[in-house]
């Protein structure tokens, strides 16, 4: 079974808009990460935040964790068209073992 | 360095027929990992490896076998393909002590 969890399961925004996804699992887990999958291509790593971490910036992403909550969430800032793609959280205990949500689907309109 | 490549990008098998998916990566990475992704869902883990000669297995095993005899290579056989193993799938690495994974393109199989 999948661990995380991912709402919305699609947003679609303006360009330029704020888009905010969330990330929720179920047990403890030693770092959380956020990937991004362009349509028929493979996942790209994007950021990955520890437990012990509680905000953790990269260029235009801002990642939360909450581990009382089992919760994470992703904003992507002054948004664009290349930023639509699947975005999904992946947690794990080691590098080998990810354990990936069904995804958001983010949707740019021009 | 090319990262992490896979072939074929296609196929189409027949119902019990055996196919192996090959993977290699350039980067020395010693974790190595496969992959499928179904319509709508994220990756579901298939089988690992934490270096040359070690695999296990992860999520959905069955019905696929893996080997790892060097870092570079790690390939995925599908034994007797079905339906149900229709699928896009990827294989991915990471380095020691690093937690982020680098993704192949994928293999979209489809089995008749």
């Amino acid at each position: 079974s999948q661990q995380g969890e991912e709402d919305p399961q699609a947003l679609s925004i303006q360009e330029g808009e704020n888009a905010t996804m969330n990330c929720s699992y179920k047990t403890s887990i030693n770092n959380l990460q956020w990937y991004r999958q362009n349509s028929g291509r493979g996942l790209v790593h994007l950021i990955l935040i520890r437990s012990n971490e509680r905000e953790k910036h990269s260029g235009r992403l801002r990642v939360t964790l909450d581990t009382s909550k089992k919760s994470s969430s992703l904003l992507i800032t002054a948004s664009r068209a290349a930023d639509t793609a699947s975005y999904f959280c992946a947690t794990g205990q080691g590098a080998q073992k990810l354990v990936f949500g069904q995804g958001t689907r983010l949707t740019i309109n021009p | 360095n090319a990262g992490v490549t896979q072939t074929p990008k296609f196929q189409v098998l027949k119902t019990g027929q055996s196919m192996t998916l090959q993977c290699a990566q350039d980067m020395n990475h010693e974790y190595m990992s496969w992959y499928r992704q179904d319509p709508g869902m994220g990756l579901r883990l298939i089988h690992y490896s934490v270096g040359a000669g070690i695999t296990d297995q992860g999520e959905v095993p069955n019905g696929y076998n893996v080997s790892r005899s060097t870092t570079e290579d790690f390939p995925l056989r599908l034994l007797s393909a079905a339906p149900s193993q229709t699928s896009v799938y990827f294989c991915a690495s990471s380095g020691t002590n690093r937690h982020e994974q680098f993704f192949g393109p994928g293999t979209r199989l489809t089995v008749l």
